[in-house]
């Protein structure tokens, strides 16, 4: 079990419009999701913390306004990149946490291109 | 904030032969260190984990050692095979649903 989807696996959009990726767990409650964002050949780097039913934490630098996430249910939370810019073209990555757990288990990531 | 440091960055073994990855990190309170291999294009597999209670863990050809004391805990690879060849990343947690703090990762090549 814990298996973590996301849609779409890839995106090409235009400069100013808006993006939404979805994040699920297919198999298992998932009480934390996380989302990363991850530059080529770089490391992993946390966006925001979400807990279902409340606002998102987001790590310093993260713009709220331009990202946002919504944790509706223990299944599914959302990332809506908002009138994306050519700078925002990077991997996106979800994971999800069980209740009571240390792992997290990732999702197969989102590539956006923003032209 | 906790910090976590790796190296090296980038690492070429050839088959058969053992891969040593160390990380280093900031924060005492972090008791949780799992290690991640990616592939290009493809999500974080969880490869091996282990908590601060312990000092060793292994799994087959895998194992991980943690020095508390000193704050840096070890990916060890032994008999290298081809397929092992990609991005390692080691991460750093300080509990239940904490958010992980990733070193920089590691590209290991292992050279047929």
């Amino acid at each position: 079990g814990a298996v973590v989807s996301q849609h779409p696996s890839w995106v090409i959009c235009k400069s100013g419009t808006s993006v939404k990726i979805e994040c699920r767990s297919l198999d298992f409650q998932a009480t934390t999701m996380f989302w990363y964002r991850q530059f080529p050949k770089q490391s992993l780097m946390l966006m925001a913390t979400s807990n279902e039913g409340s606002k998102a934490t987001y790590e310093q630098g993260v713009e709220k306004d331009k990202f946002l996430i919504n944790h509706a249910s223990l299944t599914l939370s959302t990332l809506t990149v908002t009138s994306a810019h050519p700078e925002d073209s990077s991997f996106y990555i979800c994971s999800a946490r069980k209740s009571q757990a240390y792992e997290q288990y990732f999702g197969p990531g989102t590539r956006l291109t923003v032209t | 904030g906790e910090n976590v440091e790796q190296h090296p960055s980038t690492l070429s073994v050839q088959e058969g032969d053992s891969a040593v990855i160390k990380c280093t990190y900031s924060d005492s309170a972090s008791n949780y260190f799992p290690w991640y291999k990616q592939e290009l294009g493809k999500r974080p597999q969880l490869i091996i984990d282990i908590r601060s209670n312990v000092g060793e863990k292994k799994d087959q050809r895998i194992a991980v050692t943690l020095n508390k004391t000193a704050k840096h805990f070890s990916l060890h690879i032994t008999e290298t095979q081809p397929e092992d060849s990609a991005v390692y990343f080691c991460a750093a947690s300080w509990g239940y649903g904490q958010n992980f703090v990733f070193g920089p990762g590691t590209r290991l090549s292992v050279l047929p």
